[in-house]
């Protein structure tokens, strides 16, 4: 079985400031990966970012960036410079060797004010 | 390039009604699947597919059947309909391995009356 937890119900930030959103994972897994996805108030799902759990460098997609620490089993979203645009939930998931079943946390709705 | 295609968008049935919620893909992916998203509880797996013919249970089965008789359409049916069942409905399919994303239909408002 495999877990997502997102323990940031609401998270504020200022417009150009960089802002984490913490995912923390728990799967049973040697090969796994971990996925972003944003939904603004429109309702849609927009993927973010992926990291791979043998990825050794940390994923990157221009403003977001990934803070993959396998050891404490962390997977932190980071959005640098934060727009206006941003202001949408965050969902962090999981993917194990069960391709079919990708976990998602409750998510995380960031506000960013101007 | 139509990506997943849900329909319908939006959806008002009474207790104890059925119905089909559509579900169809062009990319040729061999992955398919249903969540329901309900407030603070993010995604939930309702079933999912592998490939034509082969279906499975998520976390969330109860209520929900499915068939995967092609690889575009992966259609759900509730069978009975239950005002718990009221939440959106999205449909996701993927590419097989494991760095391949998610692509997500538009998603399903259904209210069960």
């Amino acid at each position: 079985a495999q877990k997502i937890t997102q323990t940031q119900p609401g998270m504020f930030v200022q417009e150009k400031e960089a802002v984490t959103l913490d995912c923390t994972y728990d799967t049973s897994d040697q090969s796994y990966g971990l996925f972003w996805y944003k939904q603004p108030s429109s309702g849609e799902m927009i993927f973010l970012i992926y990291q791979g759990s043998y990825d050794e460098q940390n994923a990157t997609e221009g403003r977001y960036s990934l803070n993959f620490q396998k050891a404490r089993k962390s997977a932190n979203l980071v959005i640098s410079a934060s727009q206006l645009g941003d202001s949408a939930m965050y969902f962090c998931a999981i993917l194990g060797t069960s391709y079919g079943k990708l976990t998602f946390g409750q998510g995380t709705i960031l506000t960013v004010h101007p | 390039n139509a990506g997943v295609t849900q329909t319908p968008k939006f959806q008002v049935l009474k207790t104890g009604q059925s119905m089909t919620l559509q579900c169809a893909q062009d990319m040729n992916h061999e992955y398919m699947s249903w969540y329901r998203q309900d407030p603070g509880m993010g995604l939930r797996l309702i079933h999912y597919s592998v490939g034509a013919g082969i279906t499975d249970q998520g976390e969330v089965p109860n209520g929900y059947n499915v068939s995967r008789s092609t690889t575009e359409d992966f259609p759900l049916r509730l069978l009975s309909a239950a005002p718990s069942q009221t939440s959106v409905y999205f449909c996701a399919s993927k590419n097989q391995g494991l760095n391949t994303e998610a692509f997500f239909g538009q998603g399903t408002r259904l209210t069960v009356v």
